[in-house]
């Protein structure tokens, strides 16, 4: 079935450094990416998506492009902030099947 | 719009004991999920509903039954809560199955089984 792998956290940034958060897929079809965040003790929130090969989404100064060819989506940031501080979760849909979730990598920023 | 609402926001069980998590939404979404969350093991759907009448097993199901009557709500029972079902709890929606709309969470139940 169709799986996402992200890289495992915690990760653990200075302010103002750049942000990657490695994202892979696999899928039978074309699915469409997204990125949520979950900031401390919220739910998720969407923070940017695509919906087909080579499209970027950007949102908050994140960026992730939607790469067919590599079957990946991963996140940047140039230059994180302490409230960037949160947990993401890559995720991707196909049809009408339930959102396929990564296990979320935990971002910590310190000032 | 008020989008997906949960309540309880917190609840403590002991071992036995029944309760129903509230879900609802006001956006007139078709498709509507219950995920837990634990401590490193993300997020897990435990069912899932594509329309009123009609609902499905996720990942982790046993031990919890859904119903959909109406669009606007989706309550997730617990028959006889453990101390393995100690979770956070959200439920989400999305407006259909086109394969590329946003989900949207409710802010979740945490729920504490002694």
């Amino acid at each position: 079935g169709d799986s996402v792998t992200q890289m495992e956290g915690p990760v653990t940034l200075s302010e103002e450094a750049f942000l990657t958060i490695n994202c892979t897929y696999t899928a039978t079809g074309y699915p469409s990416l997204f990125w949520y965040v979950q900031y401390p003790g919220e739910g998720l929130q969407l923070l940017l998506k695509a919906t087909k090969a080579d499209d970027k989404g950007s949102n908050k100064g994140f960026e992730a492009t939607y790469r067919k060819e590599t079957t990946s989506f991963h996140l940047e940031k140039g230059s994180v902030q302490v409230s960037d501080s949160a947990v993401y979760f890559c995720a991707l849909l196909s049809g009408n099947t339930p959102l396929v979730f990564g296990k979320g990598t935990r971002l910590s920023v310190i000032a | 719009n008020a989008g997906v609402t949960q309540t309880p926001k917190f609840q403590v069980l002991k071992t036995g004991q029944s309760m129903t998590l509230q879900c609802a939404q006001d956006m007139n979404h078709e498709y509507m999920s219950w995920y837990r969350q634990d401590p490193g093991m993300g997020l897990r759907l435990i069912h899932y509903s594509v329309g009123a009448g009609i609902t499905d097993q996720g990942e982790v199901p046993n031990g919890y039954n859904v119903s959909r009557s109406t669009t606007e709500d989706f309550p997730l029972r617990l028959l006889s809560a453990a101390p393995s079902q100690t979770s956070v709890y959200f439920c989400a929606s999305r407006p259909g199955t086109g394969g590329f709309e946003t989900q949207y969470f409710g802010p979740g139940t945490r729920l504490l089984v002694l």
